[in-house]
C-alpha cells in the first residue's frame, strides 16, 4: 500500500537555530498535508499542499511540495519553544483517508 | 461552536475484554474516521464513515467494528482486546470530499487505551 516516510525520527535544536523535515514517497502524491501534534494532544492541521512545485509560508513556517509531487518538506525558521511537538506529513489515500509519515520529533532547547 | 469532542478520555481494560469508544463530529461535517495511534508512531487509518457506512478500512482485523448515527456521532468498538490495541484512538471529521481528498481533518482529543 500506498507509504510515506518521513526524516529524521528526531531533531533537537537551539532556540533561534532552523529545523526542516522532509516526506518521501514512492508514488505521485494528489496532495500533501502537514499536521502538528504537541505533547500529549491530537494533531492540528497546519496546511494542504496540492500544486506541482507549490511553497506556502505561515509566518516562520515554510512548505513545499516537489515538482514530482513525491516529496514535501517543512522549514521553521528561528525555532521557538512553542514550537516543540511533533511534525507529520500525510498524504491522501483517498477521500478522506490519510495516510500518515512516521513523524519529526521537535525538541527546542532555549 | 464545539470542535470534535470524543469519550472517554482515559480507559482501562484487560485482555479478552470489549470497549466502546464515542465521538462527535465538528459541526457541518458528516465524515468520521478512526485512527490508532501507538506510542511514538504516526497515526494508523482503521476505517471511515459515511451516511451511516463504512466507505473505506484500513489494514485491521474483523475485531475493530464501528457504527455511525443519524447525527453523524460515531462509535469504535474493539472485541476480544490485546495487550497490542493499548493506543491512543483519535476520531477525525471532516466534509465528505473526493478520492483526491482535499479536505482538512479536524482531530478529536482521542482515547488513552490502555489493555492490561
Amino acid at each position: 500500500g500506498q507509504q510515506v516516510m518521513q526524516i529524521p525520527q528526531y531533531q533537537h535544536v537551539q532556540e533561534g537555530e532552523d529545523f526542516t523535515t522532509y516526506c518521501n514517497s514512492s508514488t505521485t502524491l494528489s496532495n500533501i498535508q502537514w499536521y502538528k501534534q504537541r505533547p500529549g494532544g491530537h494533531p492540528v492541521f497546519l496546511i494542504q499542499l496540492v500544486k506541482s512545485g507549490e511553497v506556502k509560508k505561515q509566518k516562520r513556517l515554510t512548505f513545499q511540495f516537489g515538482e514530482a509531487k513525491k516529496n514535501s518538506s517543512l522549514h521553521i525558521t528561528a525555532t521557538q519553544t512553542t514550537d516543540v511537538g511533533t511534525y507529520f506529513c500525510a498524504a491522501s489515500g483517498g477521500y478522506n483517508k490519510l495516510i500518515f509519515g512516521a513523524g519529526t520529533r521537535l525538541a527546542v532547547h532555549p | 461552536d464545539a470542535g470534535v469532542t470524543q469519550s472517554p478520555t482515559h480507559l482501562i481494560k484487560t485482555r479478552g475484554q470489549q470497549v466502546t469508544l464515542r465521538c462527535s463530529p465538528k459541526s457541518g461535517h458528516d465524515t468520521v474516521s478512526w485512527y490508532q495511534q501507538a506510542l511514538g508512531q504516526g497515526p494508523q487509518f482503521i476505517f471511515q464513515y459515511y451516511e451511516e457506512e463504512e466507505r473505506q478500512r484500513g489494514n485491521f482485523p474483523d475485531r475493530f467494528s464501528g457504527h455511525q448515527f443519524p447525527n453523524y456521532s460515531s462509535e469504535l468498538n474493539v472485541n476480544a482486546l490485546l495487550l497490542g490495541d493499548s493506543a491512543l484512538y483519535l476520531c477525525a471529521s471532516s466534509r465528505l470530499t473526493d478520492q483526491r481528498g482535499y479536505n482538512e481533518q479536524f482531530f478529536g482529543p482521542g482515547t488513552r487505551l490502555t489493555v492490561l
